[in-house]
C-alpha cells in the first residue's frame, strides 16, 4: 500500500478483556515503530523492530503488553487484561532501514482504544 | 536522555500570514536529527520537515522553513502565507537512534 495502516481505527473494549492491534507498514521498510499518545503522558516510543527482531522493547508499559512482527511486515501490539490506563491511540510508524537519527518515520492513522 | 520543549501550548494566525512555532531541545549526543510533525484532527501524524544536526543549512519544504540555532539548541518552525488547512497540532521531535522523542505539541488555528 501507499502508507501505513492500522486496523482496527477504533476499539472499545470492557476492563480485564485483550486487545490486539494491528500495523501495517509501507511496503519495503524495514524498521517498525509503536508509539502511544494519551492525554497525560503526551508522545511515547513503546518497541521498535528491525525485521522481525526487536532490539528495543523499552517503552512497554508492563508484562501486560507485547508485540510481535512477522515476515518482516505485519506488526499485532497486544494488550492482556486491559485497563482503563490503557485507553490511548496506538500509532505505529515505518520507516526504510531504521537509520539512527536521520531517518523519517512515517505513521499510521492509528487506533483509538477505549477501556471501558 | 533527550528532552524537547514547546512552550506555546495554542496560537492563532490570520490566513496568509506566517507563523513560528518554538521548539527547544536537550540532548548531550553530538549527532542527533529534528523532525516537526502535523497532526491534524483526523489523528494521523504527517511528516513535514527533518534537519540534521550537522546540517549547514536550514532545512526548508516549501511553505516551512526550519530555523535551526544549534548553539541554543532550538529548532523553530515557520510556516508562511498560512492556509485554513494548516490547523491543527504541530509536534516537534528529536531522535539520536532509532526511537523519537517528542515535545507537548502546539496547536495552530487559523482564522479567515
Amino acid at each position: 500500500g501507499a502508507g501505513v495502516s492500522q486496523s482496527p481505527s477504533n476499539k472499545v473494549t470492557e476492563k480485564g478483556k485483550d486487545v490486539e492491534l494491528r500495523c501495517d507498514p509501507i511496503s519495503g521498510h524495514t524498521a517498525l515503530y509503536w508509539y502511544r499518545q494519551s492525554l497525560g503522558q503526551g508522545l511515547e516510543f513503546l518497541i521498535y523492530f528491525q525485521g522481525n527482531s526487536a532490539p528495543d522493547k523499552s517503552g512497554l508499559p508492563s508484562d501486560r503488553f507485547s508485540a510481535e512482527r512477522t515476515g518482516g511486515s505485519v506488526s499485532t501490539l497486544t494488550i492482556q487484561r486491559t485497563q482503563q490506563e490503557d485507553s490511548a491511540v496506538y500509532l505505529c510508524a515505518s520507516s526504510l532501514r531504521g537509520l539512527a537519527g536521520v531517518e523519517t518515520q512515517y505513521f499510521g492513522p492509528g487506533t483509538r482504544l477505549l477501556v471501558l | 536522555a533527550q528532552k524537547i520543549t514547546q512552550t506555546q501550548p495554542g496560537m492563532f494566525v490570520q490566513e496568509k500570514e506566517a507563523v513560528t512555532l518554538d521548539c527547544t531541545y536537550d540532548t548531550s549526543d553530538p549527532s542527533y536529527g529534528l523532525f516537526w510533525y502535523k497532526q491534524p484532527s483526523s489523528g494521523e501524524m504527517i511528516f513535514l520537515i527533518y534537519q540534521g544536526s550537522y546540517d549547514q543549512q536550514n532545512a526548508t519544504e516549501g511553505r516551512y522553513s526550519l530555523n535551526f540555532q544549534k548553539a541554543r539548541k532550538s529548532a523553530n518552525l515557520v510556516i508562511s502565507a498560512s492556509q485554513l488547512g494548516d490547523s491543527a497540532m504541530y509536534f516537534c521531535a528529536i531522535s539520536n537512534d532509532y526511537k523519537l522523542s517528542f515535545g507537548a505539541g502546539t496547536t495552530v488555528t487559523v482564522r479567515a
